[in-house]
């Protein structure tokens, strides 16, 4: 097992545009969140499924965001009509309920909205 | 919200000494983590605590639960070059629909002078 994996690792966009990013989370853990994080802050819980079920939004998550995990596997998280105070790190984690729920990290997906 | 103030902000230490850093929140906390963060690299864990008042070593680190639950340390012993990044405490909390959400500290930048 290689970890939580996020794909792409930067993506560089205009304004306006839509980007979506790819989360593949550790096998067999069923708990996966999104965060968020800015130059100089700590991450920022998102949003968190279940399996293939949202069960929690934060109020960060705008209208302009939608995360989905279809079949309680990977997950995308998809960012429409980006603005510039989009530009930030988007974080995946994985967990399993059994375990302890110990949370743990990707590497992270750079978003820079010029 | 919850907020965890984790001090200090940064440390410039030379090779070989001890680091003790700590986090405090005027929140109770199920679990605290611990995490440190490469530049353009997700958060990596470090350390798990479970319960109040645990004390846990992995390698030169070492973390503690405070009694209260609302408070973590970690010690780094006879620091090396490797050491140099971003630490990060959380707190883990049961919450909602079970979104175990994570609340990080603002991190604490540790610089190691060879």
């Amino acid at each position: 097992d290689t970890g939580v994996s996020q794909d792409p690792r930067h993506k560089i966009t205009k304004r306006g545009q839509n980007v979506t990013f790819r989360c593949d989370p550790i096998s067999e853990h069923n708990r996966l969140y999104w965060y968020r994080q800015t130059l100089g802050q700590g991450p920022e819980f998102l949003t968190y499924f279940q399996n293939e079920a949202q069960l929690e939004k934060s109020r960060l998550l705008s209208d302009r965001f939608s995360a989905e995990r279809p079949k309680g596997s990977f997950s995308t998280l998809e960012i429409q009509r980006t603005e510039q105070g989009d530009s930030a790190m988007y974080l995946c984690a994985s967990s399993l309920l059994n375990t302890g729920n110990t949370i743990y990290f990707g590497e992270g997906s750079w978003l820079t909205v010029v | 919200g919850q907020q965890l103030n984790q001090s200090p902000q940064s440390m410039f230490i030379q090779e070989g000494e001890d680091v003790s850093m700590n986090c405090t929140s005027s929140s109770i906390f199920n679990t605290w983590l611990w995490y440190k963060q490469d530049p353009g690299e997700g958060p990596v864990l470090l350390i798990a605590l479970y319960k109040a008042g645990e004390l846990t070593s992995n390698g030169r680190l070492t973390a503690q639960f405070g009694i209260t639950r609302k408070d973590s340390f970690l010690n780094i012993s006879a620091s090396i070059p490797s050491d140099v990044g971003i630490y990060f405490c959380a707190g883990q909390t049961y919450s909602g629909a079970g979104s175990y959400q994570l609340t990080f500290g603002k991190g604490t930048k540790l610089s190691v002078i060879p």
